[in-house]
């Protein structure tokens, strides 16, 4: 089984200023998945962001960009100007490209966000 | 399009009793999940199904869990019986399938279950 880590059981930051989510894996694969989920106090996990690990360019989602470091196997999450409803645990998660595809998830970091 | 649908959405048992749960993937999608999230972890696979057909089942405790995916679409999970360590939630999720590659998963929204 793959390794997820993510160091930072919680984070807080203001409304409209910007924070960063920190997530490190384990791997001895080239060609893999990786994903920043969001799972709100109602449950339902919804995907922020993926990342295809052969590609070179660091995937943006309107106000959620990542930064992918591939050879520090590092894959954090900003999150820009943000706001009320980015408050959640989110979560980040690996998947090998082909064969068994099930997700790798680390422990989360639960974000506050502060009128 | 509507997404994954679970139910139901809560669930209290004692002990020792039997319980289901059941999901409908987001059609179109060959791949099923289910995962168990224990309260303060992430979620965990318990088996994975490519149609009907199991794919990975290796964490799935087979002395008390079952899981069947008949015609490819809905799934069933079943606890019987049902230990204190059983409680948490249990998510589905699928995903579509095409050249020997797993789209996106996508998440339905759980079932809570508590076991007393």
């Amino acid at each position: 089984a793959q390794t997820v880590t993510q160091s930072q059981p919680e984070m807080s930051v203001q409304e409209a200023e910007t924070v960063t989510l920190s997530c490190t894996y384990d791997t001895s694969e080239s060609d893999y998945y990786l994903f920043w989920y969001k799972q709100p106090p109602s449950r339902q996990m919804i995907l922020v962001i993926r990342q295809e690990a052969y590609k070179q360019q660091n995937a943006t989602e309107n106000r959620f960009s990542v930064n992918f470091q591939k050879a520090a196997k590092s894959f954090s999450l900003k999150i820009s100007d943000s706001q009320l409803g980015d408050a959640a645990m989110y979560f980040c998660a690996y998947q090998y490209q082909t064969g068994a595809n099930n997700l790798f998830f680390g422990t989360g970091t639960r974000l506050t966000v502060i009128p | 399009e509507a997404g994954v649908a679970q139910s139901p959405r809560y669930k209290i048992i004692e002990k020792r009793q039997s319980v289901a749960f059941w999901c409908n993937p987001i059609s179109g999608h060959a791949t099923l999940y289910w995962y168990q999230q224990i309260l303060g972890q992430g979620p965990k696979l318990l088996i994975q199904f490519q149609n009907n057909g199991v794919v990975d089942d290796s964490q799935l405790p087979k002395d008390r869990f079952s899981a069947e995916r008949l015609k490819g679409v809905d799934s069933t999970l079943k606890i019987q019986p049902a230990k204190l360590e059983d409680s948490a939630v249990y998510l589905c999720a699928s995903s579509s399938y095409l050249n020997g590659y797993t789209d996106t998963q996508y998440f339905g929204p759980g079932t809570r279950l508590t076991v007393l």
